[in-house]
């Protein structure tokens, strides 16, 4: 299967630890990137590749890793401003297709 | 610093066919990226369309394939999106983006996105 399960919404309460997952079998063979979503705006990436690359801009809060079948982001001391969106991505077992996963709303209370 | 800018027709008939243009500033369109479309039905989550290289090489969503050509156009340093016999289902926000393809694969760089919506 070439499809990417997330959970549809997490919450955390400000300045705790928060991981958000994805699931899928292409995840065995390839890294997941994951991005970031506010309301009205444009994705914009905060996590790609293994050892936590990150983009220049994006706080090193934020982090990732994988095991198995499963990609993680974990958000470190999650601020209010962390609320949003996010999304995994992955190639599929042909490295031709590429899918997102349905999303995680992240909820700072 | 690179931008991507989506243009074209806010409004399209159903039947009809979707285009859309991706200018690209601050990187040339013939460097060893890929160049991507991804949409957002509204409220929903993002659904990959395709990718296109500069030498015309394609990757398409299989779900699309059949409806959706991406081509390049090196001369005015942007990339185009077409998707035919549009439908209501195709209403969506329409985003471009860069892809970095090497030993991990991303989309460093997106455009604000172009609304489209499919209506008579």
């Amino acid at each position: 299967s070439s499809e990417l399960t997330q959970d549809p919404a997490v919450s955390v309460a400000l300045g705790q630890t928060v991981r958000i997952t994805c699931q899928g079998d292409n995840l065995r063979s390839y890294y997941a990137s994951w991005y970031q979503q506010k309301p009205g705006q444009a994705p914009i990436l905060v996590i790609f590749g293994k050892n936590n690359n990150r983009p220049s801009g994006i706080p090193d809060r934020f982090s990732g890793s994988s095991s198995g079948h499963t990609a993680s982001l974990t958000i470190t001391g999650a601020q209010a401003e962390d609320e949003a969106d996010y999304y995994c991505c992955s190639r599929d077992s042909s490295d031709n297709h590429r899918v997102f996963g349905g999303g995680t709303k992240l909820t700072v209370l | 610093q690179v931008q991507l800018q989506e243009s074209g027709p806010g409004l399209v008939k159903p039947s009809g066919t979707l285009s859309l243009t991706c200018a690209v500033s601050g990187a040339s369109i013939s460097s060893t990226n890929w160049w991507s479309w991804v949409r957002q039905p509204p409220g929903k989550g993002l659904e990959w369309i395709g990718e296109v290289y500069h030498s015309g090489s394609t990757n398409y969503n299989p779900s699309l394939k059949s409806r959706v050509t991406l081509s390049v156009d090196k001369s005015k340093n942007h990339f185009s999106l077409r998707l035919s016999s549009v439908t209501a289902a195709d209403t969506a926000v329409y985003y471009c983006a860069r892809v970095v393809w090497n030993a991990y694969y991303y989309l460093d760089v997106w455009g604000k996105g172009t609304t489209v919506t499919v209506s008579s």
